[in-house]
């Protein structure tokens, strides 16, 4: 069956480290890659997107990979900040027409 | 500038009662999106359309279920009658073209509870 899974614990890091986040998916051949952050109480926020033949995406202190062979997208946070607390969002689609399939989220708290 | 604005943001009715939900996209914005999250099931997309015109509604979960797009700048999500297992967060999102290589704006979602 097709799957997209996330860290499934909440993930707590200590501020200034370095958060990565894990987006795993089975069955799935995703032409396109996003990452959306979702805080309490509101809709979720494009963060990046990734293409198929892109290894690397960077955005500030965010960079994104996509490999395919190991069909794994791999979120960083660099010199992660409470602010930086929130769910995040992985979400696929197998062509610019088909629609986008969102995994579960992984919840992030950066401490003090 | 004004993002997806959404109302109500809170509805609390009994069952068997209408309800509807309202969107406003962004304007310029020509795809709209629909979308469910709970706790057990994530975020799902109930149905899209592009240019007004519903493209795929295969998310809709039954019947009860309606989405109209009359113009690019309203669309409503009904469900008629309402369940307990209706209660959800509803989020509506619009896009510039409705490729999945763009990307999607959410407003804030409205919170729904069924008695």
């Amino acid at each position: 069956s097709q799957k997209i899974e996330q860290n499934s614990e909440a993930l707590n890091i200590q501020e200034g480290k370095t958060a990565t986040l894990t987006c795993n998916y089975t069955n799935y051949s995703p032409a396109y890659l996003q990452w959306y952050r979702q805080d309490p109480g509101r809709g979720p926020v494009f963060l990046l997107l990734i293409r198929e033949n892109e290894k690397e995406k960077r955005k500030e202190r965010l960079k994104v990979t996509f490999d395919t062979t190991l069909k794994q997208s791999l979120f960083h946070i660099t010199a992660s900040q409470p602010a930086d607390s929130a769910t995040y969002l992985c979400a696929l689609a197998e062509s610019s027409a088909s629609k986008i399939i969102f995994g579960s989220g992984t919840r992030l708290s950066i401490r003090p | 500038d004004a993002g997806v604005i959404q109302s109500p943001r809170h509805e609390v009715t009994e069952m068997g009662q209408e309800v509807t939900l309202r969107c406003k996209p962004i304007s310029g914005h020509n795809s709209l999106f629909w979308y469910r999250q709970t706790m057990m099931r994530g975020l799902e997309l109930l149905i899209y359309f592009n240019n007004n015109v519903p493209i795929d509604d295969s998310g809709m979960p039954e019947d009860r279920f309606s989405a109209k797009m009359p113009n690019a700048s309203f669309s409503t999500l009904k469900i008629q009658p309402s369940e307990p297992r209706d209660s959800a967060v509803y989020f509506c999102a619009s896009s510039f073209q409705g490729d999945s290589n763009q990307p999607q704006h959410f407003g804030d979602g409205t919170r729904l509870s069924i008695l």
